[in-house]
């Protein structure tokens, strides 16, 4: 069974580049058939998917945020990375890293796994 | 961008009673909404997908319905564990998902 784990630091000056790691265990990120996601969850915007990545380094963003996104693969660490710059105030939320198969007739059509979330603030 | 609205945004039951969450999208998303519960500290958990398919291990009280613009999640007999925030989201726009406000199913 995969599971998640998201990491990073837990305080970000506004302004500056918020960078989270999600670690992949149990199964390996480089899976075809799967996509890997960040969403975030704040009080006043509740959830808020930020965009996607395959195991082929395509990359799919919120438009809302697209500007300020990048989302990466390491294989070789079994790792993908959430990079969202110019932060401010508003960016502050709990990041939550998931995953879920391409969709297709006779899968599981959505975010099945979710890592347990890291709490995000942007402050000076 | 396709707004999800949930209601009601509380449901006050209590247990062994049968719960009736509403989740109304403004364009159509066909069949392709899931349905997520979430506890206080945890992360979402996958209940429904596509409507109406139940995730592994979810228990058979647990039902999605709906086509369209609008879906019910019913919980046919409330557990004591049920009590949480339940979140709606499409996935018929691929690339920008959106979910709910939340339904918070709490005891009355």
């Amino acid at each position: 069974q995969v599971q998640l784990q998201e990491s990073g630091p837990g305080l970000v000056k506004p302004s500056q580049t918020l960078s989270l790691t999600c670690t992949v265990s149990g199964g390996s990120i480089s899976s075809g058939s799967y996509y890997w996601s960040w969403i975030r969850q704040s009080a006043g915007k509740g959830l808020e998917w930020i965009g996607r990545i395959y195991t082929s380094g395509s990359t799919n963003y919120n438009p809302s945020l697209k500007s300020r996104v990048t989302i990466s693969v390491d294989t070789s660490k079994n790792q993908f990375s959430l990079k969202l710059s110019s932060v401010t105030a508003a960016d502050t939320a709990v990041y939550y890293c998931a995953s879920g198969q391409v969709p297709s007739v006779g899968r599981v059509n959505a975010m099945d796994v979710w890592g347990q979330g890291t709490t995000v603030t942007v402050s000076s | 961008e396709i707004v999800l609205t949930q209601s009601p945004a509380t449901l006050s039951l209590s247990p062994g009673e049968r719960a009736t969450l509403s989740c109304r999208a403004s364009q159509s998303v066909s069949s392709y909404l899931a349905w997520y519960q979430q506890k206080p500290g945890q992360a979402p958990r996958l209940l429904i997908y596509d409507a109406s398919n139940r995730a592994t291990g979810i228990p058979a009280r647990f039902s999605g319905s709906g086509s369209g613009t609008d879906f019910t999640l019913t919980i046919s007999s409330l557990e004591p564990e049920d009590f949480a925030v339940y979140y709606c989201q499409q996935r018929s726009n691929w690339l920008a998902l959106t979910f709910g406000g939340g339904t918070k199913v709490e005891i009355k």
